[in-house]
């Protein structure tokens, strides 16, 4: 079975330009979440998806960052325009759980590095 | 709020040595609990999780960890450190929902 697929696995871009990160969550998986890890840091989450509904999206930046998950399977995280401080790992992170299933498993992604300079 | 804190950010063992990786938990509520590792540039592994069964968890690669209420801890040990468990180790707990709220993490050196 194939894991969450994350695209690319490195981006440079220059301040002020916009940029943007695809994942391919693990077949089956309604939720799928966002996750941004700073340098020497724990993963935050940004936003996190119930099919195609963002349920929590509390930690998203609004006025710079957006994000869709179309028919409930793909999903992109988008910046624009972008800073130096977004400097950073961002994960995607697919399970099974429904809403209130706490204990169930997160299967993550690779990650895209992004540096932005 | 939920909260985790891990105590050393970095911890070195001698290859064959006991692995100890601390970790404290906050929760209003019955917690599930992770520890999952990270490998350098890859994302993050799930290596057990408790979830109110048995209170001694056991893992993947020989980890286990212990579930104590009384401390509010859910530390992360190996009898006996091999090379390829050097790695950053994060302990999480869960929310409503889903969402993990992690720790900063724990970086592991295994020296030969």
């Amino acid at each position: 079975e194939a894991g969450v697929v994350q695209s690319p696995r490195y981006k440079i871009i220059e301040k002020k330009q916009p940029v943007a990160f695809w994942c391919n969550p693990i077949s089956g998986h309604n939720t799928l979440y966002w996750y941004r890890q700073n340098l020497g840091q724990g993963p935050e989450l940004l936003i996190r998806y119930e099919n195609e509904e963002a349920v929590d999206d509390s930690q998203l930046p609004k006025d710079r960052f957006s994000a869709e998950r179309l028919k409930g399977v793909d999903s992109t995280l988008k910046i624009q325009p972008a800073e130096l401080g977004d400097s950073a790992v961002y994960l995607c992170a697919s399970s099974s759980s429904g809403t209130g299933a706490g204990g169930t498993e997160a299967f993550f992604g690779q990650g895209t590095r992004l540096t932005v300079v | 709020a939920q909260s985790v804190t891990q105590l050393g950010s970095h911890v070195s063992v001698s290859e064959g040595a006991l692995v100890l990786l601390r970790c404290n938990y906050s929760s209003s509520v019955p917690p599930y609990l992770f520890w999952y590792v990270q490998y350098p540039n890859q994302g993050l592994q799930l290596l057990l999780k408790y979830t109110s069964a048995a209170t001694l968890v056991k893992g993947i690669n020989g980890f286990e960890a212990e579930f104590k209420k009384s401390e509010t801890s859910f530390h992360l040990t190996k009898p006996s450190a091999h090379m390829s468990d050097a790695a950053e180790y994060f302990c999480a707990v869960s929310a409503w929902g889903g969402k993990l709220i992690f720790g900063q993490g724990t970086e592991l050196s295994v020296k030969p």
